[in-house]
């Protein structure tokens, strides 16, 4: 079965950094796209960033350019999201999930979710 | 960015109903409309995709449809495990942009 485990999460000051870890297993990582999609206090879902099955592709919605960066390790099966430069507006639900198809499809797998707090 | 406008925010039915949750793209999107199921408890799950594509795994009784900026998800025949949150998400243009969701419970 396709499982996702995020950690990492957990209470930061403005203008820190946190580093999310996602472990993924029963699926070959290294063939899909993944993804972080975060859950806001409202409930609000966005997506943050993406990455392409080998690494060398990256996207970023203006919300977080500059301030986040996701990485992989296709050996360790392990997804990652390095963020600085943290706002009060980051405070979320951080999921790891990963894209439909080999070619970044939707969202068809999602971690249980690790939080991050943000406060001064 | 694509904004969506999800309808409505709360719903209201009865195990064996059908019904329809809508939302509307600030532009087209052609196909590329997706739905999800939140639980708690539970990890999100992909209901349809490309609009009307039923994820492998879903039942029958979940349906989408729609193109250009109007889609609608319905659900027929309710069954007690389909009250939950649900979403809609456009994958047609980066950045993906989500709906505000709609809460379907138990009337």
């Amino acid at each position: 079965d396709v499982k996702l485990v995020e950690s990492g999460g957990g209470l930061v000051k403005l203008g820190g950094s946190l580093k999310l870890s996602c472990a993924a297993s029963g699926f070959t990582f290294s063939s899909y796209y993944m993804s972080w999609v975060r859950q806001t206090p409202e409930k609000r879902l966005e997506l943050v960033a993406a990455i392409n099955s080998n690494g060398g592709s990256t996207y970023y919605p203006d919300t977080v350019k500059g301030r986040f960066t996701i990485s992989r390790d296709n050996a360790k099966n392990t997804l990652y999201l390095q963020m600085s430069s943290l706002k009060s507006e980051d405070t979320a639900l951080y999921y790891c999930t990963r894209q439909l198809g080999l070619g970044g499809g939707p969202f068809d797998y999602w971690g249980q979710g690790t939080t991050l707090t943000v406060s001064s | 960015d694509v904004q969506i406008t999800q309808s409505p925010s709360y719903l209201a039915a009865s195990p064996g109903e059908t019904i329809s949750i809508n939302c509307r793209a600030s532009k087209s999107i052609s196909k590329y409309l997706a739905w999800y199921q939140e639980k708690p408890g539970k990890t999100n799950k992909l209901l349809i995709y490309s609009g009307s594509t039923l994820q492998s795994g879903i039942p029958s009784r979940f349906s989408g449809s729609g193109s250009g900026t109007d889609f609608t998800l319905t659900i027929s025949s309710l069954e007690p495990e389909d009250f939950a949150m649900y979403y809609c998400q456009q994958h047609n243009e980066y950045p993906w942009t989500f709906g505000g969701g709609t809460e379907l419970e138990i009337k």
